[in-house]
């Protein structure tokens, strides 16, 4: 079993719709990355989180730290928006080692 | 632009070849991260250096090596390639090494050995 398991894998979305990408993680962590990676293969990091919640523009991202469950909210979503979202996650005393879900694969459709 | 730089963007090369990747973290960064991505693995941690020491290992064949220099920017050492060695790696870097620090991830070199 991964540590780290994203859902949906792959997910189409209607332009304008609420979508919601989720991340489970089986090991106890001291945060919890979301990345956006871009058609062309870019990376770009989206939030870190040890607690609670983030918001920056249409995104949103959740932690439920006893749950150990994350969750990526994307308000009135926008092709643009088309792209792999990966969950990352940092265990205590693994140094700066970042373990990986698989991915979620969101497409957007205008 | 995250700020990070990494040459070459792509490179084909053959079995058993060596090549080396670069990479320049953002002005200031001490600490620079490699990861290797591939069909099959997705994204995995291979090496973390922070100001010209080594301080993690991951997933990291004996094949390849890393080291990052005075200037702080850091090459990535892989040899005896192999097919399954074609992937895309990416380059982080981060402020410090201790703590929670945001990582910010270069463009990546698309490796392909033929």
């Amino acid at each position: 079993k991964n540590e780290v398991e994203q859902s949906p894998q792959n997910l189409t979305a209607q332009e304008g719709e609420f979508i919601t990408i989720n991340c489970s993680y089986s090991v106890g962590i001291s945060a919890l990355h979301w990345l956006q990676q871009h058609p062309g293969g870019g990376i770009v990091s989206l939030f870190m989180l040890s607690s609670g919640k983030k918001k920056h523009g249409r995104l949103i991202a959740t932690i439920n730290i006893q749950e150990k469950h994350s969750s990526l909210h994307i308000t009135a979503s926008h092709p643009r928006d088309s792209a792999v979202y990966i969950c990352a996650v940092r265990q205590p005393g693994s140094a700066r080692q970042l373990t990986f879900g698989s991915g979620t694969q969101l497409t957007v459709l205008p | 632009d995250s700020g990070v730089t990494q040459t070459p963007k792509h490179l084909i090369t053959a079995t058993g070849q060596r090549v080396t990747l670069r990479c320049s973290p953002r002005s200031g960064d001490l600490s620079v991260y490699w990861y290797q991505q591939s069909l099959d693995q997705g994204l995995q941690f291979l090496i973390q250096y922070y100001n010209g020491e080594e301080r993690a290992k991951g997933n990291i064949l004996e094949r390849f090596s890393a080291q990052q220099f005075p200037d702080l920017h850091s090459e990535l050492n892989l040899s005896s390639l192999e097919l399954g060695d074609s992937a895309l790696y990416f380059c982080a870097s981060s402020a410090l090494a201790g703590g929670n620090n945001e990582q910010f991830f270069g463009p990546g070199t698309r490796l392909t050995v033929l």
